[in-house]
Parts: C-alpha cells; structure tokens; sequence
C-alpha cells in the first residue's frame, strides 16, 4: 500500500488498550475541528469533530477533547482494535479552510 | 451508495504533457476541494469552489486548473507548468462551503512521472 507519511510519530498499543492521538493547533480563533483517519493508499475518512463551544464529544468509540487554553486537541479510541490502525489526523478551521496536521501513525498489535 | 469517485487511481505523466483527474461526487454537496498529499506534511489546499461556475485559488494553484460545469464534477488538471507533480491527490466535497461542516474525501490519484 502507499505510506502517506515517512517519519510521522507513532503510536503503538495492544489490542482491546484505550488509545490518545494528540494534536496541538495553531490559532485561537479557530473554532471548528476535525479528526481524520487514512488508511494506507486511501482518502481520509472523517471520524468526528467538535465546535469550540464544546470541551468533548463522544462518538461510537472515540471520544474528541478540546482544550482551548493551551490550544489542544485530543482523540481517545476506545478498546483499540487492529482495524483502528492507520493515519489519524487532526484539522482546524482558520479563516475559510481547514489547516490539517501532519498526522500520528497508530499500531495496534495482538 | 453516496460517494466521491476519483479516476484514474493511478496516473502517469510524461514531460510537457498536462493530465486531468476527475472528481465526481452523487451527495448534492455544494462545495468540492482539491489537496495535495506529500510525504510527511498536511494536506494543502490546490483549489476550491463553493458553487458551480465558481472556484478560488488555494495556497498551491501554480501550476494547475479547475473547472466548475457541473455541481457534481470538479475535475483538476495539472499542467506542465506544475514542476514537481508527483503526489497523492485528494479531492472532498461538503454540503456548504463554510469551514464548520466537515469535508468529505475520495480514495485519491497517485501522480508519477516517467
């Protein structure tokens, strides 16, 4: 398959473990965040986002966190499964577009 | 099944030559992007359009075009003015064209040059 990133951090964790991508975003006056995860030689597929008027929202296994006082964002996935594994990166609206991160490798192992 | 259909998959390009990557979309969104995807950075965006007949220049335009005909086609062409066009291009739509709704994106086009 195709690597979307070479040197992107990592990530690995043991099947059923609970894992945390972080990401941290630039500008205070984004308001609107987004989480993606890509798989190998595939587009980025949405997961779950959250309006800055929120500090969390919970989807079916993950659950986004934002901290606006340090500029923070964070994905939690619940009971990691090996097709959790992939890309996952964050994005924040600033200004008419979204401004997307370079992304954090997650390995599940058995 | 609604959906963003990029073609071909796979494309090669010889020197001084243009190529065109279709993009078409059946969820009646409004607005429809194309990035770029290199090796260890973000997605960059190439252009846009938030309307048909419409479109803007992202951050990285030199080099190729769009056109709008159809709300659901937004097909890209590199030209041979874009020097280094090997990448991995996504196309995404949305139901608006506001940064609040999330952006929606095919399986992409891998450039290579020959």
């Amino acid at each position: 398959g195709e690597s979307v990133g070479l040197h992107l951090p990592t990530l690995s964790v043991q099947e059923g473990d609970n894992s945390i991508i972080n990401c941290a975003y630039s500008n205070s006056a984004s308001d609107y965040f987004i989480w993606y995860k890509q798989e190998s030689g595939k587009g980025p597929q949405f997961i779950i986002d959250i309006r800055s008027n929120m500090d969390k929202r919970q989807g079916q296994r993950v659950t986004v966190l934002l901290n606006k006082t340090v500029k923070h964002l964070s994905l939690q996935i619940a009971a990691t499964q090996p097709g959790d594994s992939a890309v996952y990166f964050c994005a924040e609206s600033v200004a008419d577009k979204l401004i997307f991160g370079t992304g954090t490798r997650l390995q599940v192992f058995p | 099944d609604g959906g963003i259909t990029q073609s071909p998959k796979y494309l090669f390009r010889k020197e001084g030559q243009n190529v065109t990557l279709s993009c078409e979309q059946n969820l009646n969104h409004d607005a429809m992007y194309w990035y770029r995807q290199d090796p260890g950075q973000g997605l960059r965006l190439i252009y846009y359009s938030q309307i048909v007949n419409d479109f803007q220049k992202g951050d990285i335009a030199e080099g190729y075009s769009v056109s709008r005909e159809k709300k659901e086609s937004f097909p890209l062409t590199v030209t041979s003015a874009q020097k280094n066009p090997t990448a991995f291009y996504l196309c995404a739509s949305s139901i608006v064209g506001t940064v609040d709704q999330p952006q929606h994106f095919g399986d992409g086009t891998r450039l290579s040059i020959l």
